[in-house]
């Protein structure tokens, strides 16, 4: 079993609606968790960093944290076709430990006009 | 300020050859990490250098190699390529590789055959 799962997809929504995507882990230690975009040809971009519990919101995506359960996710919200990428989670068990992270393997997202 | 560049975009290489690539991080940034990404897989850790020295290395073998230049500039080597090392190769640069996010160049996209 992996560490870090999540969905492949695609997932396939209409433009305007509100996205969920998720990543649940295993490893109790983890406290940092992120989300990157990864555009088709292009290299991953940070969009959200979490540190703990909670949520965290930016515009229109909300990253929210849920330890007891093990499980991360990220809204979008009046999803547009610009937001069509990959996203990929990433976690680790502290901030200062870039080399640690353990990567999902990405959700394909389509946003439909 | 430009972003992280890596050279080439693609490769095509054979079984048994070797193959250098290269990575030049964003100025003032002196940590290069480099990762594997593979489809289904999340990214793989290869390996940290900051100030020409490695300072975290993946669980990849010894065929993977790397280096890192006074000016930061990064290389990345790997000997007698297996079918399996095909992949998009990522090179992340951050100020200081610890409390900073990860700056991903667009990748070399090799392809073993």
């Amino acid at each position: 079993q992996k560490e870090v799962e999540q969905d492949p997809g695609p997932l396939s929504v209409p433009e305007g609606a509100i996205v969920s995507l998720n990543c649940t882990y295993s490893n109790s230690a983890f406290q940092y968790f992120m989300w990157y975009r990864q555009y088709s040809r292009k290299g991953p971009e940070l969009l959200m960093y979490t540190y703990s519990s909670g949520n965290k919101e930016d515009g229109r995506f909300t990253a929210q944290v849920d330890k007891s359960s093990k499980y991360i996710s990220l809204f979008i919200r009046d999803s547009q076709p610009s937001d069509s990428a990959t996203y990929l989670c990433a976690m680790g068990p502290r901030m200062d430990s870039n080399y640690q992270l353990i990567w999902g393997a990405g959700t394909k997202l389509i946003i439909k006009p | 300020k430009a972003g992280v560049t890596q050279t080439p975009r693609y490769l095509i290489k054979t079984r048994g050859q070797q193959v250098t690539l290269s990575c030049s991080p964003i100025s003032g940034h002196r940590s290069v990490s480099w990762y594997q990404q593979t489809p289904g897989q999340g990214l793989q850790f290869l390996f940290e250098y900051f100030s020409e020295t490695q300072r975290n290395k993946g669980n990849f073998p010894g065929r993977f190699s790397g280096r890192q230049f006074s000016n930061s500039r990064s290389e990345m080597n790997v000997s007698t390529l297996e079918l399996g090392d095909s992949a998009l190769y990522l090179c992340a640069s951050s100020p200081d590789g610890n409390n900073s996010p990860l700056h991903f160049g667009n990748g070399t996209r090799l392809t073993v055959t």
